[in-house]
């Protein structure tokens, strides 16, 4: 039973494409995020959803999108991707993104750029 | 700005030793600090989380210590293991709302 679920785990694509990242959580989470770790492995945030509703929003081009259909799922389309969107894309939750509870991730999408 | 600071460089110990990592803030006060655990090609896992009241927190031979004065925390592994070789990230919330981490520290544990 996997607490944090992204598809897909690899993702190869041309400059230019269009592309989604898919995440589910089954932990009953009210927040969920996503953070890009680049290739000095430091972890930024993205974005941050609270029972579908947006509320952090970084500084991140437009051509990323963030949807959340329902609390259980947060999904990220990325446009015109570019070679320096290559990195790995965690998305993660936490009970109701108050500081007193730990996040969740999971394993991680590393998105190449070609 | 906020900025959270662990030593970039790796920590190689020998098995069986105690490991003591870093992580030092600056520019403002969190009243959590949390730390997590990053295995290659994994997401971090967290660990512990720290609240600013307590000074100290233990679970199984991890050991968590917060000094609000010093504006720093240190994270313990007693009796350490092999399979305890991974990447260290610490973590708090900064004035907006936002979880932000550290660089990590790697640790290695030599048989």
């Amino acid at each position: 039973d996997t607490a944090v679920s992204q598809t897909p785990k690899y993702l190869v694509t041309q400059m230019g494409n269009d592309k989604s990242i898919k995440c589910e959580q089954n932990l009953g989470h009210d927040t969920m995020y996503w953070y890009k770790q680049d290739s000095k492995k430091f972890l930024k945030i993205m974005f941050s959803y609270n029972n579908k509703e947006l509320i952090i929003n970084e500084t991140v081009p437009n051509r990323f999108s963030p949807k959340s259909p329902d609390k259980a799922h947060l999904n990220l389309h990325i446009n015109s991707l570019e070679l320096g969107d290559s990195a790995v894309y965690f998305c993660a939750s936490s009970q109701d993104g108050s500081e007193g509870y730990g996040y969740t991730f999971g394993s991680g999408t590393r998105l190449t750029v070609v | 700005s906020q900025k959270i600071e662990q030593n970039s460089e790796a920590l190689n110990i020998q098995e069986g030793k105690t490991a003591t990592l870093t992580c030092n803030y600056t520019n403002y006060s969190p009243a959590y600090l949390q730390w997590y655990r990053q295995d290659p090609g994994r997401g971090p896992v967290f660990l512990l989380l720290i609240r600013e009241n307590e000074k100290e927190k233990r679970k199984e031979r991890l050991k968590v210590t917060f000094d609000t004065t010093l504006k720093q925390s240190l994270f313990h592994i007693t009796a350490s293991q092999p399979a305890d070789s991974a990447t260290y990230l610490c973590a708090l919330y900064n004035q907006g709302g936002k979880l932000i981490f550290g660089q990590g520290t790697e640790l290695s544990v030599k048989p």
